[in-house]
């Protein structure tokens, strides 16, 4: 099946800094990927879809200043968490769309520790 | 109301039980349908697709209803590699984003 790749799978970081999260489709064209949050014993929750060389759509009550979203090529998103609080520690976890096959590849997840 | 509601379980079975999931979706809009599995720490992946005829792969059934907008899914002789929990997924136009309810935690013991 398609790949789709997270980085880092992993951080910790201080409160008040940036984490930057990149999410690549290996073998295939992405024009739309997705950004989901976990929080431990809960579901995926879509935080916002992002287009290829358009603004991202932010779910409600997802704050778009805080959670910026770069879909920058056909392959790559970035989903940076500006001034992280610890509140922000949960799991992030990409999707890309394959549309020739409609379907949604998960990224591996990263994450996120704010101390 | 959740779009995606689960009973959350956890569902502790024998190996060899027979187990049964239920979820129901609230957008009677919502045109594709799925399982996915989830492993503790790792992202979800595709167990099976679920289709109004019903479908079956190996030791799992899954069934839709959408009079009811009640989907189903059903294992067979479960294994010890079956622990795991099982999302429920709706889709509301090609390309659209998924909905997940909240998760059904399966344990099988020996």
């Amino acid at each position: 099946g398609a790949v789709v790749s997270q980085h880092p799978s992993r951080v910790i970081c201080k409160s008040g800094t940036s984490v930057k999260i990149e999410c690549r489709s290996l073998d295939f064209q992405a024009t739309t990927m997705f950004w989901y949050r976990q929080f431990p014993k809960q579901s995926l929750m879509l935080m916002a879809t992002s287009n290829e060389g358009s603004k991202a759509t932010y779910e409600q009550g997802v704050e778009k200043d805080k959670f910026l979203i770069n879909h920058a090529s056909l392959t790559l998103s970035t989903l940076t968490v500006t001034s992280a609080h610890p509140e922000d520690s949960s799991f992030y976890i990409c999707s890309a769309f394959r549309g020739d096959n409609n379907e949604q590849f998960f990224g591996p997840g990263t994450r996120l520790t704010v101390l | 109301r959740k779009e995606v509601e689960q009973d959350p379980g956890p569902f502790n079975v024998p190996e060899g039980a027979t187990v049964a999931f239920n979820c129901t979706y609230s957008n009677s809009a919502s045109q594709s349908f799925f399982w996915y599995r989830q492993d503790c720490r790792k992202e979800p992946k595709l167990l099976m697709s679920v289709y109004s005829s019903g479908n079956e792969d190996g030791r799992f059934t899954a069934q839709l209803n959408r009079a009811s907008q009640y989907i189903s899914l059903l294992i067979r002789d479960s294994k010890l590699s079956d622990s795991a929990t099982y999302l429920c997924v709706v889709k509301g136009y090609q390309g659209g984003k998924l909905i997940f309810g909240q998760g059904t935690e399966l344990s099988v013991k020996p």
